[in-house]
């Protein structure tokens, strides 16, 4: 069990500038879950896949974020014209839908800078 | 959405000391609760899931309770340990979507 990767795991990057960070889940994990963690709060939703299906994303954000799960393997999280508001550690997380626990299993997180 | 609090921030203890935290959350639209270590530079860890009222879960030194009925869980490290300082996290889920306090913090002096 490999568990769940993130890459980069760190990112500067200068205002304007578009990133893309990728998450590699468990490999049998059908559900796959993007976070945003700023300092002092706790992980905040932004989108979750299933399979390769995106079946929800937060009211809270802008149209400069995208995300895709082809094939329901990885997944990317783009954000278009970056700015500083964006600077946070992006977490994923991946589950097993038919688990009745329900557990998600994180990865390290890429922490974005932008300056 | 669900507004789930932790209390403390933060908290010092000595090693040896024990030591609980608490998450509250709306008892309404509420389907799990999910508690998570998450030390720096490392991944969440996942420890407890728990959904009945009454529910009381162990690992180690660290146990954990719940009562859906008022909304709170509450998390406890018995004789706490260097090793124990992390921030602690917890999740209520409604449903597939899941609401993070914004942790409690501890650190554990030797």
């Amino acid at each position: 069990d490999t568990g769940v990767s993130q890459d980069p795991r760190h990112k500067i990057t200068k205002r304007g500038q578009n990133v893309t960070f990728r998450c590699d889940p468990i490999s049998e994990h059908n559900r796959l879950y993007w976070y945003r963690q700023t300092l002092g709060q706790g992980p905040e939703f932004l989108t979750y896949f299933q399979n390769e299906a995106q079946l929800e994303k937060s009211r809270l954000l802008s149209d400069r974020f995208s995300a895709e799960r082809p094939k329901g393997s990885f997944s990317t999280l783009e954000i278009q014209r970056t700015e500083q508001g964006d600077s946070a550690m992006y977490l994923c997380a991946s589950s097993l839908v038919y688990r009745v626990q329900g557990e998600q299993y994180f990865g390290p997180g890429t922490r974005l800078t932008v300056t | 959405i669900l507004n789930v609090e932790q209390s403390p921030q933060s908290l010092h203890v000595q090693e040896g000391d024990s030591t609980n935290f608490t998450c509250s959350f709306p008892s309404s639209n509420f389907y799990a609760l999910h508690w998570y270590r998450w030390e720096t530079a490392k991944s969440p860890e996942a420890l407890f899931v728990m959904t009945l009222n009454g529910d009381e879960k162990k690992k180690g030194r660290i146990s954990a309770t719940l009562n859906t009925k008022e909304g709170y869980s509450y998390l406890y490290i018995k004789g706490s340990q260097p090793e124990d300082s992390a921030t602690y996290l917890c999740a209520g889920r409604n449903f597939n979507k899941f609401y993070f306090g914004s942790g409690t913090k501890l650190n554990v002096k030797p």
